[in-house]
């Protein structure tokens, strides 16, 4: 079982904006990652660390985080950003690694 | 820029062994993690277990009794074993550069297919 919880399905209109919620109690030491997967193809590392992201994902892409919540949010979603997008942080003891069950984003 | 390719057999009778490598090319190989990846077909992601050059490893514990890994600095390479597969571990594998946090740089994946 994953010690980290995301929504299964999530919904935005084009042009809106939309948080991508992870929960779990690592998160109070530890950051989260997160990670855009679309069909048939490897994940990407979208956002890291505090707010970081690697220089070729947009900046429409951010993140934050508040207790046990990690959210990544995407400001003015476009229609590639459909996608399923996967979080992943240490465990509580920080030994072993752990993903959320991803949530299915639809732009509608 | 930093480029993972990895290969292997894709179709296994249970009790097989399965058997992955995967070759980095690009930046710096020793000073890294590296991780192994899988991903049930429709399912989420899970952790196989991380690595380095130094033998320091560290594995999910509900795989740890049947995964073996290794890495040739000289190659490049790091390699996945899994023993004594069933059903049960049908996936896509994806070798990963590890920062111990993040993971940053992906393989295509590998698509093991176990049946008998």
């Amino acid at each position: 079982s994953s010690e980290l919880t995301q929504d299964p399905a999530v919904s935005v209109a084009l042009g809106q904006t939309v948080r991508i919620t992870c929960q779990g109690d690592s998160l109070r030491n530890f950051y989260a990652s997160w990670y855009q997967q679309k069909p048939g193809q490897a994940p990407v590392l979208v956002l890291y660390g505090e707010n970081n992201r690697p220089s070729e994902i947009p900046d429409r892409f951010s993140g934050s985080s508040s207790g046990n919540t990690a959210s990544l949010i995407i400001t003015g979603a476009q229609a590639v950003d459909e996608a399923d997008y996967h979080c992943n942080s240490r465990d509580r003891a920080g030994n072993q690694v752990v993903f959320g069950g991803g949530t299915k984003l639809t732009v509608l | 820029q930093v480029q993972l390719h990895q290969w292997g057999a894709g179709l296994l009778k249970p009790s097989e062994t399965l058997s992955l490598t995967c070759a980095v090319y690009g930046e710096s190989f020793s000073g890294f993690y590296w991780s192994w990846i899988r991903q049930p077909p429709g399912k989420g992601l899970e952790w196989i277990g991380e690595f380095n050059h130094r033998g320091s490893a560290k594995y999910n514990p509900s795989l740890k009794s049947r995964v073996s890994t290794s890495v040739d600095t000289s190659k490049r390479q790091i390699s996945l074993q899994l023993s004594s597969v069933t059903a049960a571990d049908t996936a896509i594998y994806y070798c990963v550069r590890d920062l111990r946090g993040p993971f940053d740089y992906w393989g295509q994946g590998t698509l093991v297919t176990v049946s008998s």
